[in-house]
């Protein structure tokens, strides 16, 4: 089953403006992370932010997390055309190290020249 | 390049059938773990090995089966093959901690392996 949900499902933004995606989770975690996926290819790790964190940068990327509302948020800044891919949200159960990822369905993004 | 390898790349079998896909993890990572993305199911995890032995169980059937050998390479074994199970298998690795003190890591995944099932 699907533990995050991410929102919106598909996004189409002009080249230099700022992309927003939303994703909600159903049970206690350690920590949630975020994958990128160009088409049909291998996830790419992008950023991990622990459950005690509200707050997280790398690079052009800001994540937040709220535990109280189960709820997480990626934003990219300044988007660039090689961003267009489709992005996830991942958690694993609250359960201590050993465990899979359960993943979200992904918001598919579009970055037009 | 994440430094996960995985074979075949494709794959393309009938229903019946019994097929046997291979991953090699980063070096030096220990945790290897399979998934399965369907258009229709998504992203699953199916299972993980630690060191050569089972840790965690997702969704995975029980036509299916993996295993981690001593030169920490694991292999998904899928038979009675239906056409449902067409699908990316990905494996991914990480450095797990065993006592699992913070949660699971971060996850370097392999190209896939696309498989068609007709």
């Amino acid at each position: 089953s699907q533990q995050g949900e991410e929102d919106p499902q598909a996004l189409s933004i002009q080249e230099g403006e700022n992309a927003t995606m939303n994703c909600s989770y159903k049970t206690s975690i350690n920590n949630l992370q975020w994958y990128r996926q160009n088409s049909g290819r291998g996830l790419v790790h992008l950023i991990l932010i622990r459950s005690n964190e509200r707050e997280k940068h790398s690079g052009r990327l800001r994540v937040t997390l709220d535990t109280s509302k189960k709820s997480s948020s990626l934003l990219i800044t300044a988007s660039r055309a090689a961003d267009t891919a489709s992005y996830f949200c991942a958690t694993g159960r609250d359960r201590g190290g050993a465990d899979g990822l359960t993943f979200g369905k992904g918001t598919h993004l579009i970055i037009q020249p | 390049d994440s430094g996960v390898t995985q074979t075949p790349k494709h794959l393309i079998t009938a229903t019946g059938q019994r097929v046997t896909l291979r991953c090699s993890p980063r070096s030096g990572d220990l945790s290897v773990y399979w998934y399965q993305q369907s258009l229709d199911q998504g992203l699953q995890f199916l299972i993980q090995y630690y060191n050569g032995e089972e840790r965690a169980k997702g969704n995975i059937l029980e036509r299916f089966s993996a295993q981690q050998f001593p030169d920490l390479h694991s292999e998904l074994n899928l038979s009675s093959l239906e056409l449902g199970d067409s699908a990316l298998y990905f494996c991914a690795s990480s450095v797990d901690d065993p006592v699992g003190a913070g949660g699971v890591n971060e996850q370097f995944f392999g190209p896939g392996t696309r498989l068609t099932v007709l």
